[in-house]
């Protein structure tokens, strides 16, 4: 079970570019979860999606940002016209269907560091 | 005031030492995690609890809900054990999302 696995785990784009962030969540996860580490500062919740399914985007910006978990294939974070303030670390977590408290419900990926320049 | 406040932020301890984490948070909660991130690293999930206490290797966890606190302690410190450690809740309320709440990360550093 090779884990939450992210990719790339570093990109740079120029400003005006789109970036593309995939997450494939363990096997067995069917829930995934977003977040962005801006430079120093804390973690923050970007999108909770379920397959073919956006639950919860209430941290997303408004704008240029988007996030898909299709049937078949990654989940996907999309950032178009990036700016330098996008420059951050996106993790993705993913968990089971039904949390167990009992165990680690959840599971973060090694990360995509980003850097716009 | 952040709903989830970590203190002390930066910690330096001798090899050896005792270290404990302290995180209290200000809404009710379903789940904490302690989470583990070293430079430039992923995150790795330490703990997840709901009450109680619970211990793996040198590390222990415990949480008093009433009390909205937890602390997270580290036995005979190691080097290794340099990284930046994370609290963070999962709100009640927030069953049918998931998404968690996050302190703004204690930085430890273990000298030799």
């Amino acid at each position: 079970n090779a884990g939450v696995m992210q990719n790339p785990r570093h990109l740079v784009r120029r400003r005006g570019q789109e970036a593309r962030l995939r997450c494939s969540p363990m096997k067995g996860h069917s829930h995934v979860y977003w977040y962005r580490q801006l430079p120093e500062e804390g973690l923050k919740f970007m999108v909770y999606l379920q397959k073919e399914n956006i639950i919860d985007e209430s941290g997303m910006p408004k704008e240029r940002f988007s996030a898909e978990f299709p049937k078949e294939g990654p989940s996907i974070l999309r950032i178009q016209q990036v700016v330098r303030g996008d420059s951050a670390a996106y993790f993705c977590a993913s968990s089971p269907g039904k949390v167990d408290y009992e165990n680690y419900g959840y599971t973060f990926g090694s990360g995509t560091r980003l850097t716009v320049v | 005031k952040n709903e989830v406040e970590q203190s002390p932020q930066n910690l330096t301890a001798q090899e050896g030492e005792f270290i404990t984490i302290n995180c209290s948070y200000s809404v009710g909660i379903s789940a904490l995690h302690w989470l583990q991130q070293h430079p430039g690293g992923g995150i790795v999930s330490l703990f997840m609890l709901s009450s109680g206490k619970k211990k793996h290797g040198r590390l222990i966890a415990t949480i008093n809900i009433q009390e909205k606190h937890s602390s997270l302690h580290i036995t005979a410190s190691h080097p290794r054990d340099s990284a930046v450690y994370i609290c963070a809740v999962r709100q009640i309320g927030s069953s049918n999302t998931g998404k968690l709440i996050f302190g703004q990360g204690t930085t430890l550093q273990v000298k030799p």
